[in-house]
């Protein structure tokens, strides 16, 4: 079956850092470039990363530049995002998903709840 | 970045009938622009690509038009099924962004 697994959120402290992972299955992992995007609680859809299939090319929306850093292993189809300096408006649902037809989202997983609180 | 605005916010229709979601880019996106679907408590469904090209498996009464900066989402008839939130997205600029959602309702 072809999925995207996220797994590793949590509830962390304000400043905190987690790591988010993603595990894909049922296609060629590495011929694929894969993002991360949020939805905050009751709220839209905001991108948030961007890394090629080869890890050449990484992109990172303004708000969270500098806090977090996108990977991928392709030996164990997986993709993560470090999160360092965690705020409270990080707190989201974040999705991994595939890149199709040059920047659309053709395969998302179930998501991984983050929430940033004391 | 390109800010897209949807409209309207909220949708009020019945079972059957046409709906006519409206997606507008700060600037132009050329054909770069997806719709997607999100029922609650479910990741988002691509539905159209490039404006116009209906994803795989996504029925006919999904149809997508526009180019440059004002795109619409057509749902022919709508089916029970149907009732949800809709995003547009662009790819034509880094960063990616979506809109603000349209809530599908059932009236």
């Amino acid at each position: 079956e072809v999925q995207l697994v996220e797994s590793g959120g949590g509830l962390v402290q304000p400043g905190g850092s987690l790591r988010l992972s993603c595990a894909a299955s049922g296609f060629t992992f590495n011929s694929y470039s894969m993002h991360w995007v949020r939805q905050a609680p009751g709220k839209g859809l905001e991108w948030v990363s961007f890394i090629s299939s080869s890890s050449n090319t990484i992109y990172y929306a303004d708000s969270v530049k500098g806090r977090f850093t996108i990977s991928r292993d392709n030996a164990k189809n997986s993709l993560y995002l470090q999160m360092n300096s965690l705020r409270d408006e990080d707190t989201a649902v974040y999705y991994c998903a595939r890149t199709f037809g040059g920047g659309y989202f053709d395969l998302w997983g179930r998501g991984t709840l983050v929430t940033v609180s004391s | 970045e390109i800010v897209l605005t949807q409209s309207p916010a909220t949708l009020s229709l019945s079972p059957g009938e046409r709906a006519t979601l409206s997606c507008r880019a700060s600037q132009s996106v050329s054909s770069y622009l997806a719709w997607y679907q999100q029922k609650a408590g479910q990741a988002p469904r691509l539905l159209i690509y490039d404006a116009s090209n209906r994803a795989t498996g996504i029925p006919a009464r999904f149809s997508g038009s526009g180019s440059g900066t004002d795109f619409t989402l057509t749902i022919s008839s709508l089916e029970p099924e149907d009732f949800a939130v809709y995003y547009c997205q662009q790819r034509g600029n880094w960063p990616r962004t979506f809109g603000q959602g349209t809530k599908l309702e059932i009236k």
